[in-house]
């Protein structure tokens, strides 16, 4: 059975940071790409960042670039989002998503398992 | 704003089909695959139609999907009480190399 079992959330005050992971079990993690998604309270959901099934490719939102690096240790089989500077607006459940590797490459790639999010509070 | 647009709400009777809209542009539906994912209250996103329509594995078949030009839509038929939640379609957009989301419908069964 695949789980996606995110952890690091909490409160954290406006400029501090946070490292959000991200376990995954019941699949091949190197196989499969990773992203963060996240969702404001009252929300839409919002692509935040995504990794390669190697890490050597790292994709981020014009909204978290500068701030956010995403990384994976594929012997651990876990996903991590380190966030620096954070901000208000940045406050949101943070979802980790898997993306198998099919040949279409990433225009095609879709989310095939999310994990239960982990809420990051940013406030003073 | 989101990159795709979609309607905010829907709405329909039970065994009713509904349809939701997803617009984008050339930039990501229209030179890349569509996705759509049910968020049922309170829970995680959750697959629902892959690469413009196909069905994940234990997905009912009265849930479809279709992709013309730079829209998508999504069709649900013979609706029932649990399928209402929030919909929101995807697409990979070439433009901002990531992913671009709708909005999001909440779909109401009346």
């Amino acid at each position: 059975e695949v789980q996606l079992l995110e952890s690091g959330g909490g409160l954290v005050q406006p400029g501090g940071s946070l490292r959000l992971s991200c376990a995954a079990s019941g699949f091949t993690f190197s196989s499969y790409a990773m992203s963060w998604v996240r969702q404001a309270p009252g929300k839409g959901l919002e692509w935040v960042s995504a990794i390669s099934g190697s890490g050597g490719s790292t994709y981020y939102a014009d909204s978290v670039k500068g701030r956010f690096t995403i990384s994976r240790d594929n012997s651990k089989n876990t996903l991590y989002l380190q966030m620096n500077s954070l901000r208000a607006e940045d406050t949101a459940v943070y979802y980790c998503a898997s993306s198998p590797l099919i040949p279409g490459g990433w225009h095609e790639y879709y989310f095939d398992y999310w994990g239960q999010g982990t809420l990051v509070t940013v406030s003073s | 704003q989101s990159v795709l647009t979609q309607p905010p709400s829907a709405s329909g009777t039970p065994g009713q089909r509904v349809t939701i809209s997803c617009s984008g542009s050339s930039s990501n539906i229209g030179s890349n695959t569509v996705n759509w994912y049910q968020q049922l209250p309170g829970t995680a996103p959750k697959l629902l139609i892959y690469s413009n329509n196909q069905r994940p594995s234990g997905v009912p078949d009265r849930f479809s999907g279709s992709k013309s030009g730079t829209s998508a839509s999504l069709a649900i038929s013979g609706l029932q009480s649990e399928d209402e939640a929030d919909y929101y379609c995807a697409a990979w957009d070439d433009s901002l190399n990531g992913w671009g989301f709708g909005g999001g419908t909440k779909l109401t069964v009346l």
